[in-house]
């Protein structure tokens, strides 16, 4: 059964960059599209960007400059930054496979504060 | 504002039909998929595509697409399908993925 976990800081600064891994066990990166998706407290899902198992990405245009996802077969990790972050980045951070959307982790809760 | 729109709330009574929608341009031409989630919880894929039930999904659940609205239809709703509802597809240009702002479902 394959399952996703996120990991990371909890808490940042302001103008930090947030940096989150994903672990996928029980299968493999090959052939699947690697999302990940934030939620912040209280609201709505909102799509960050993609990245192929063979290394192409997509991102939402909001975010685009400040972010990038990588993979790493090697060690079965996804990895998302966001550089510059503000109180708006304050969310809970999925990892997710596929597309459509068929897996995704139980998210890692991240808090922008001063 | 996001490209798809959904009621942010709505309720049925037990046991009856409730139909929920996403509207949007992009559903022209990208199908919808729809998430559940329940409060605490991370979502849960409900239908896919077209009208595609993942495994474990009741049949209760499912989905159509007339122009640009794609609906989510639960078939005598039980007390256990009450949570929140996204849609989720291609923009406009298809380049990455949008969701819809969700829909409260209470089942009274």
């Amino acid at each position: 059964q394959v399952q996703l976990q996120e990991s990371g800081p909890g808490l940042l600064k302001p103008s930090e960059t947030l940096s989150l891994t994903c672990t996928v066990s029980g299968g493999s990166l090959s052939y699947y599209y690697w999302s990940w998706i934030r939620q912040p407290p209280g609201k709505g899902l909102e799509w960050i960007g993609y990245i192929y198992y063979s290394g192409g990405t997509k991102y939402t245009p909001s975010f685009k400059s400040r972010v990038s996802i990588s993979i790493d077969t090697s060690k079965n990790q996804i990895s998302l930054n966001l550089t510059s972050v503000t109180a708006a980045d304050t969310a809970r951070y999925y990892c997710v496979r596929g597309e459509p959307h068929d897996i995704w982790g139980h998210g890692t809760m991240v808090t922008v504060s001063s | 504002s996001s490209e798809l729109t959904q009621d942010p709330a709505m309720s049925v009574a037990l046991g009856q039909t409730v139909r929920i929608t996403c509207q949007g341009d992009t559903l022209r031409t990208h199908f919808a998929s729809w998430y559940q989630q329940k409060p605490g919880q991370a979502p849960v894929p409900v239908i896919f595509a077209k009208n595609t039930r993942p495994s474990g999904i009741p049949d209760r659940f499912s989905g159509s697409t007339s122009g640009n609205t794609a609906s989510l239809t639960i078939s005598g709703a039980q007390a256990e399908d009450e949570a929140d509802y996204y849609c989720n597809s291609r923009d406009s240009s298809g380049n990455y993925r949008v969701f819809g702002g969700g829909t409260k479902l209470t089942v009274l």
